[in-house]
């Protein structure tokens, strides 16, 4: 079946620091991928999104790219601020069915 | 304000009584899903539904139930609540089942003693 698979965390960075968080799938067919970002004390809300091979999506300073040859995912970010202070979420919808990494806490220190 | 709500957002309750979490989403959405959120786990989806009337089974649907009587409303049903389904749970909606962004609730904290 499918599945995600993401850095575990906790990652401490400082501000202004380069941010990468791995995420890597497996699916049958043509998944859309996401990536979704919870504030404390909040619901999810979605990042940005691509739905099919060597899409970038970005949004707020991110970036990741469909990689469908190393069926990855990867978060980007060229300098964090401490609002970015949160979890990431990386996801694969495919079906019915939308399946969900572990997610990966992510610290900024001023 | 397009939203999903979900009440209510604490609940702690005793193992055995029936409990239920109520979701309604204001986007004319025909996608709607319940996921619960546990440490290391990530979301696992409870169920979905396609539309009204339509639901399905997600990878840990055991010892809940889930109606769709109307576009707007999904409540999550807990017949006989035990210990183990202590977590945070999440109700989301979409407008299309797949490649939409889905819309998350705030949340619901249930504790079953």
């Amino acid at each position: 079946g499918n599945s995600v698979t993401q850095m575990e965390g906790p990652v401490t960075l400082s501000e202004e620091a380069f941010l990468t968080i791995n995420c890597t799938y497996t699916a049958t067919g043509y998944p859309s991928l996401f990536w979704y970002v919870q504030y404390p004390g909040e619901g999810l809300q979605l990042l940005l999104k691509a739905t099919k091979a060597d899409d970038k999506g970005s949004n707020k300073g991110f970036e990741a790219t469909y990689r469908k040859e190393t069926t990855s995912f990867h978060l980007e970010k060229g300098s964090v601020q401490v609002s970015d202070s949160a979890v990431y979420f990386c996801a694969l919808a495919g079906g019915f069915k939308t399946i969900f990494g572990a997610g990966t806490r992510l610290f900024v220190k001023a | 304000e397009a939203q999903v709500t979900q009440n209510p957002r604490y609940l702690i309750t005793v193992t055995g009584k029936k409990l239920t979490v109520t979701c309604s989403q204001n986007m004319n959405h025909e996608y709607m899903s319940w996921y619960r959120q546990d440490p290391g786990l990530g979301l696992r989806q409870i169920y979905y539904s396609m539309n009204v009337e339509v639901t399905d089974k997600g990878d840990v649907p055991e010892g809940y139930k889930v109606s769709r009587k109307e576009k707007r409303n999904f409540p999550l049903i807990l017949e006989s609540p035990s210990p183990n389904q202590t977590s945070l749970y999440f109700c989301a909606s979409s407008f299309r089942r797949e490649g939409d962004e889905q819309y998350f609730g705030p949340g619901t904290r249930l504790t079953v003693t």
